[in-house]
């Protein structure tokens, strides 16, 4: 089956500095992924979406200048929390969908998640 | 706006059967999942039905939708402490969506 790898499962950083977090399909291409973070004992919560090429598109009240997202390939978008402070401390995951089954409901493959914690 | 609903928390017997609920708000959503998420781990899928269909059943699970109500409820029967677990409604308007995700529904299944 389809698999999303993210990369690093975990980190710990110092406040003030910036974290990369990797969201890679490993079996099929995704011109689109999707960005959710996640709160203890909360839901997960979109934060972006991510096409190959071009921008990303930010939910309300994300801020786009601190989490960086590039979709540079079709297999890989990337994350990059800037000047992480406690507060960004989360869990993140990514889905990616493949480009040849998008129309499917079965084609939203999530990654394994990435434990982020800024001290 | 669109909003999902579930109960928090669920604790049942080893070989029960258990059902986890979960309300929407959005009439347009077409597509209807419950997702898994063990301890530490990311999601998996569990299965999913079109929001044309009242039941769909997939070994031990069984889906029933209430479109009238946007009710949705997920019945693992025989449960095991395998099964032991958040669970998570979400719905989206169209395949190939970002999902809406509710808070989630922490099974517990004591043997």
């Amino acid at each position: 089956g389809a698999v999303v790898s993210q990369h690093p499962s975990w980190v710990i950083c110092k406040s003030g500095t910036s974290v990369k977090i990797e969201c890679r399909s490993l079996d099929f291409q995704a011109t689109t992924m999707f960005w959710y973070r996640q709160f203890p004992k909360k839901s997960l919560m979109l934060m972006a979406t991510s096409n190959e090429g071009s921008k990303a598109t930010y939910e309300q009240g994300v801020e786009k200048d601190k989490f960086l997202i590039n979709h540079a390939s079709l297999t890989l978008s990337t994350l990059t929390v800037t000047s992480a402070h406690p507060e960004d401390s989360s869990f993140y995951i990514c889905s990616a969908l493949d480009i040849f089954l998008s129309k499917k409901q079965e084609t939203q493959y999530f990654g394994p998640g990435t434990r982020l914690l800024v001290l | 706006g669109e909003d999902v609903e579930q109960s928090l928390f669920l604790s049942v017997r080893e070989g029960d059967s258990s059902v986890i609920n979960c309300t929407y708000t959005d009439s347009s959503s077409t597509y209807l999942y419950w997702y898994k998420q063990e301890p530490g781990a990311g999601l998996q899928l569990l299965t999913y039905i079109f929001s044309n269909m009242d039941m769909k059943q997939d070994q031990r699970l069984t889906v029933l939708l209430n479109k009238k109500d946007k009710h949705l409820s997920l019945r693992i029967a025989d449960t095991q402490t395998g099964d032991s677990a958040i669970y998570f409604c979400a719905e989206s308007i169209e395949a190939g969506t970002a999902l809406i995700f509710g808070k989630g529904t922490t099974l517990s299944v004591s043997s």
